[in-house]
């Protein structure tokens, strides 16, 4: 069955370094992969979205992979801020199947 | 404001009584869908619908239903609930599917003892 992992560990980085979370899948082909923020006692909230033929997204400054043949996806905020501290989950899906597989998240502390 | 609302945001209920938990969104989505999120296992989809009066089964729809009578709306209904459907529960809205940005609601803590 498919399996999404992300580290389940936080990754606590200094204010201003960047962060670098990695979603790997296996026994699945994604033809997208969804990034989400999610704060404590709060919904998921979208980030960005890039498609199997998109090797890189951006947007302010988040950045986005997707590597197909490595079956990984990195996510990367650059000049981290306190207020990025949060969990991401990446989120796995395909066209034509009505479902979207969520990684178990990572969490984030930015160190001031 | 574009949202999805979901009502109500705590609750703390007994097994075998039933509770509908509701979801309405102002974005004028067709795609919506329920999820579960429990510690350790992540969000994991319970029940989601393309557009009105259709509904379909996700990843754990056991002892749930759904209806989607009108666009806005798409409550989760727990017929007799049990404590093992103690979780967070999510409602998500999308333009037309899962191949979209999807948003979601700030979640209902239910509690069955």
């Amino acid at each position: 069955s498919q399996k999404i992992e992300q580290n389940s560990e936080a990754l606590n980085i200094q204010e201003g370094k960047t962060a670098t979370l990695t979603c790997n899948y296996t026994n699945y082909s994604p033809a997208y992969l969804q990034w989400y923020r999610q704060d404590p006692g709060r919904g998921p909230v979208f980030l960005l979205l890039i498609r199997e033929n998109e090797k890189e997204k951006r947007k302010e400054r988040l950045k986005v992979t997707f590597d197909t043949t490595l079956k990984q996806s990195l996510f990367h905020i650059t000049a981290s801020q306190p207020a990025d501290s949060a969990t991401y989950l990446c989120a796995l899906g395909k066209y034509g199947n009505n479902r979207l597989a969520f990684g178990k998240g990572n969490q984030v502390v930015v160190i001031p | 404001e574009a949202q999805v609302t979901q009502n109500p945001r705590y609750l703390i209920t007994v097994t075998g009584k039933k509770l509908t938990v509701t979801c309405s969104q102002n974005m004028n989505h067709e795609y919506m869908s329920w999820y579960r999120q429990d510690p350790g296992l992540g969000l994991r989809q319970i029940y989601y619908s393309m557009n009105v009066e259709v509904t379909d089964k996700g990843d754990v729809p056991e002892g749930y239903k759904v209806s989607r009578k009108e666009k806005r709306n798409f409550p989760l209904i727990l017929e007799s609930p049990s404590p093992n459907q103690t979780s967070l529960y999510f409602c998500a809205s999308s333009l037309s599917g899962l191949n979209q940005p999807q948003h979601f609601g700030d979640g209902t803590r239910l509690s069955i003892l």
